[in-house]
């Protein structure tokens, strides 16, 4: 059973350029995670989504960042005009049905993304 | 709202030694709790949870932590360290308003020398 999957691993953008990283969940897992670990610090809540819908987005910062997770295909973490304060490891996570809280959440490798 | 603190961003230990990891948190409800693991340059793997049943929960490679209402806590401990547990460790909460979402502590960084 194929874990978490995400891509790329690691990213370079020039800034101003867009980032666009992609997380496929789990097999039997429709919720989405996606945080943010910048150097040196823990991880932080970003977005929560299902398939086609958007749960929580408390942790989203207001501007340049957006996410979709779509009826077909993967998860998508899109970040417009990257500035190098965007630099960190993204990580998306999964679960299966939001009906039992308190659900293991598995996480992916992380996308490492450097903005130059 | 929810927090997690964990009590020293660096732990040294020797090998052989005992292993313990301070975690505290806050929850205005019955939380849910959870110790990752983060290896260099990788994911975070599920060390253990605590999920309102038995307050000593044993998880994978040796490792234990025990919830403690009175305290607000959620130390993890390993009784002997082996070089392998050199990594990084997180403690997460959640609770039933939250669903499945996670609030994670600093992270604490563990150094085990020969």
């Amino acid at each position: 059973n194929a874990g978490v999957m995400q891509n790329p691993r690691h990213l370079v953008r020039r800034r101003g350029q867009e980032a666009r990283l992609r997380c496929s969940p789990m097999k039997g897992h429709s919720h989405v995670y996606w945080y943010r670990q910048l150097p040196e610090e823990g991880l932080k809540f970003m977005v929560y989504l299902q398939k086609e819908n958007i749960i929580d987005e408390s942790g989203m910062p207001k501007e340049r960042f957006s996410a979709e997770f779509p009826k077909e295909g993967p998860s998508i973490l899109r970040i417009q005009q990257v500035v190098r304060g965007d630099s960190a490891a993204y990580f998306c996570a999964s679960s299966p049905s939001q009906g039992t809280t308190g659900n293991t959440i598995y996480f992916g490798e992380g996308s490492w993304l450097t903005v130059v | 709202a929810q927090s997690v603190t964990q009590l020293g961003s660096h732990v040294s230990v020797s090998e052989g030694a005992l292993v313990l990891l301070r975690c505290n948190y806050s929850s205005s409800v019955p939380p849910y709790l959870f110790w990752y693991v983060q290896y260099p340059n990788q994911g975070l793997q599920l060390l253990l949870k605590y999920t309102s049943a038995a307050t000593l929960v044993k998880g994978i490679n040796g490792f234990e932590a025990e919830f403690k209402k009175s305290e607000t806590s959620f130390h993890l401990t390993k009784p002997s360290a082996h070089m392998s547990d050199a990594a990084e460790y997180f403690c997460a909460v959640s609770d039933k308003a939250a669903g499945n979402k996670l609030t994670f502590g600093g992270g604490t960084r563990v150094l085990v020398k020969p």
